[in-house]
């Protein structure tokens, strides 16, 4: 149990175009769902509380004009990358709880020339 | 001072061998200990929660919480190759529902 999606697992984009990431639970729902992302050897900086039905919570520093979250069932929350730029490049994670535990998504490579 | 803090190694362990992880964390209040394992490229696979004080054992690998000192550990007894990985430790700091706070991980090898 406990199965987390994403998609797509790699993706590779021109600069100034937008990416959508999907992440899904497969066999629960979640109210709540996170958005981190993660540089090589560095370690996971969550970018955003996703809970259904409301807007996402950011952290600090995140814009949310940039990183447009939409958490619009119980088992799926996008995150939309909006005119990507290089410094974008990054592996995303989305992680989703069905009680106090996150699962996390394989994760989407993201690669931004 | 960080939240959560772990050594970040590298952390070298015979194969067979015993490998002790440990982690730190700042507030008091924090519920709920869980422990993740991530292999290079890949995302976290959870491993463990713990919510009590003592030790919760899963096959090769024991959670050890002491509320009192503020102290997570994770022991893997019998290390394989395939247990070369970072370990992540996570903390529900406080009250803040699911939100976890992440210690940066200690990258432990197994060597054969």
């Amino acid at each position: 149990g406990a199965v987390v999606s994403q998609h797509p697992s790699r993706v590779i984009c021109k600069s100034g175009t937008s990416v959508k990431i999907e992440c899904r639970s497969l066999d629960f729902q979640a109210t709540t769902m996170f958005w981190y992302r993660q540089f090589p050897k560095k370690s996971l900086m969550l970018m955003a509380t996703s809970n259904e039905g409301s807007k996402a919570t950011y952290e600090q520093g995140v814009e949310k004009d940039k990183f447009l979250i939409n958490h619009a069932s119980l088992t799926l929350s996008t995150l939309t990358v909006t005119s990507a730029h290089p410094e974008d490049s990054s592996f995303y994670i989305c992680s989703a709880t069905p009680t106090d535990t996150q699962y996390f998504g394989p994760g989407t490579r993201l690669t931004v020339l | 001072q960080k939240e959560v803090e772990q050594n970040s190694g590298p952390l070298s362990v015979p194969e067979g061998a015993i490998a002790s992880l440990n982690c730190t964390y700042s507030d008091r209040g924090s519920q709920s200990f869980f422990w993740y394992r991530q292999y290079s490229g890949k995302s976290p696979e959870l491993i463990m929660s713990i919510y009590s004080n003592g030790d919760k054992e899963d096959g090769r690998f024991t959670a050890q919480l002491n509320k009192a000192s503020q102290y997570v550990s994770l022991l893997i007894r019998d290390s394989q190759p395939s247990d070369s990985a970072t370990y992540l430790c996570a903390v529900n700091i406080g009250f803040r529902n699911e939100k976890l706070t992440f210690g940066t991980g200690t990258r432990l090898t197994i060597i054969p």
